[in-house]
């Protein structure tokens, strides 16, 4: 069964700031597709950012961004000119053409300071 | 507007009781999926659907039933069986095909709160 690791369960960055949140999965499907998704305080699940893996181009959201290196199975979320608003828990998330279900990380608080 | 209710936001439920929560979706999705959030946590699949009056169990089905009677709906009982069931419950839609890959993004629900008191 496909897992997904995140192995940072806080961080922070100042007001501004570019940060990196990581995740890890493990596979041995070649067709998925990679999420990271949003949750505020409100607690609703936003999508941020989805990558397809047979596309060898890095996704771009605004100021989010993804490094997709398939070979090591890792799908980092770059988040540039951190705003107040981005502070939520982040999950990373699997999808595989065998699943008949998404995977998702345990999540990464992140907290933007002014 | 499409979207995915629940409904309500928060519920309270006495020891012993079954309670059910409302998921409604106007997607036109296939696919409806019931996850488990306890603080802290990430999301963990209860139970889906991925089309009409056939479901699937997930990874913490035990102590839950759900229904797919209709396209739109998908509830899902707590029942007394379910040992701990205070969390918050996510209901979430998706276009998939089943055996196609069809861009796999799930769509979310507000949510609802349980507690057990």
């Amino acid at each position: 069964a496909q897992t997904v690791t995140q192995s940072q369960p806080e961080m922070s960055v100042q007001e501004a700031e570019t940060v990196t949140l990581s995740c890890t999965y493990d596979t041995s499907e070649n067709n998925y597709y990679l999420f990271w998704y949003k949750q505020p305080p409100s607690r609703q699940m936003i999508l941020v950012i989805r990558q397809e893996a047979y596309k060898q181009q890095n996704a771009t959201e605004n100021r989010f961004s993804v490094n997709f290196q398939k070979a090591a199975k890792s799908f980092s979320l770059k988040i540039s000119d951190s705003q107040l608003g981005d502070t939520a828990m982040y999950f990373c998330a699997f999808d595989g053409r065998n699943n008949n279900d998404m995977r998702f990380g345990a999540g990464t608080r992140l907290t933007v300071k002014p | 507007d499409g979207g995915i209710t629940q409904s309500p936001k928060y519920l309270f439920r006495k020891e012993g009781q079954n309670v059910t929560l409302s998921c409604e979706q106007n997607l036109n999705h296939d696919a409806m999926y019931w996850y488990r959030q306890d603080p802290g946590q990430g999301l963990r699949l209860i139970y889906y659907s991925q089309i009409v009056n056939d479901f699937q169990k997930g990874d913490i089905a035990e102590g839950y039933s759900v229904s797919r009677e209709k396209k739109e709906s998908f509830p899902l009982t707590v029942t007394s069986a379910q040992k701990n069931p205070t969390a918050f419950y996510l209901c979430a839609s998706s276009a998939r095909d089943r055996g196609f890959l069809a861009g796999g993004e799930q769509f979310f629900g507000p949510g609802t709160r349980l507690t057990v008191l």
